[in-house]
């Protein structure tokens, strides 16, 4: 098993919908997840940022860690075609400097 | 500089040869990272400088890859008789102290042919 594994895409949503992006991780000791966007090549770009459990809102964004589960999801509501992308979920190790593990990532595209 | 400046973007070059891939982190930031991103994959980890050393290069797949950085700021990935499927995007990132996620570089895009 990968240690951290990605929903399948790619996925296509009319302009306005709530998309749900989402992740499960293997080892339930770290406690650092993010979210990262990437446009064609470009780097990716950190979009949230959460240390253990709950729930971060950014804006349009909510990002929700679930370690009893070891679910990570990413919400994005009133979305924008401007928000097509692939969206990154990355787990970090024991201290906030460590290497990131991530997944293979989602293209989402939104449709006008 | 303002963001984290990688150089060149674009590397084509034959089998066997040698490359040099260079990254110029955000000024300040102690952390660097380079991690290789292949074609509809995430990016993988490579190697970890906090300051002038490698706290972790676990992520490097052989011993022709290599990474310095001499002066804790500029860190040069160098890779020795390049095979095709060294052919990936590097990306360097970096950070501060606090953590709290990198900042990632564009990437440059090694062609291996």
């Amino acid at each position: 098993q990968k240690e951290v594994e990605q929903d399948p895409g790619p996925l296509s949503v009319p302009e306005g919908a709530i998309v749900s992006l989402n992740c499960t991780y293997s080892n339930s000791a770290f406690q650092y997840f993010m979210w990262y966007r990437q446009y064609s090549r470009k780097g990716p770009e950190l979009l949230m940022y959460t240390y253990s459990s709950g729930n971060k809102e950014d804006g349009r964004f909510t990002a929700q860690v679930d370690k009893s589960s070891k679910y990570i999801s990413l919400f994005i509501r009133d979305s924008q075609p401007s928000d097509s992308a692939t969206y990154l979920c990355a787990r970090g190790g024991a201290g906030a400097n460590s290497k990131l593990t991530f997944g293979k990532g989602i293209t989402l595209s939104v449709r006008p | 500089g303002a963001g984290v400046s990688q150089t060149p973007s674009n590397k084509v070059t034959e089998k066997g040869k040698y490359v040099e891939l260079r990254c110029d982190p955000i000024s300040g930031h102690t952390a660097l990272y380079w991690y290789r991103q292949s074609l509809g994959q995430g990016p993988e980890f490579l190697i970890y400088f906090q300051g002038t050393g490698a706290a972790d290069d676990s992520g490097l797949p052989n011993d022709r890859f290599f990474a310095v950085r001499p002066e804790g700021s500029v860190s040069t990935l160098k890779i020795q008789r390049t095979e095709r499927g060294d052919s990936a995007v590097y990306l360097c990132a970096s950070s501060s102290d606090r953590g709290q996620g990198y900042t990632f570089g564009s990437g440059t895009r090694l062609t291996v042919v």
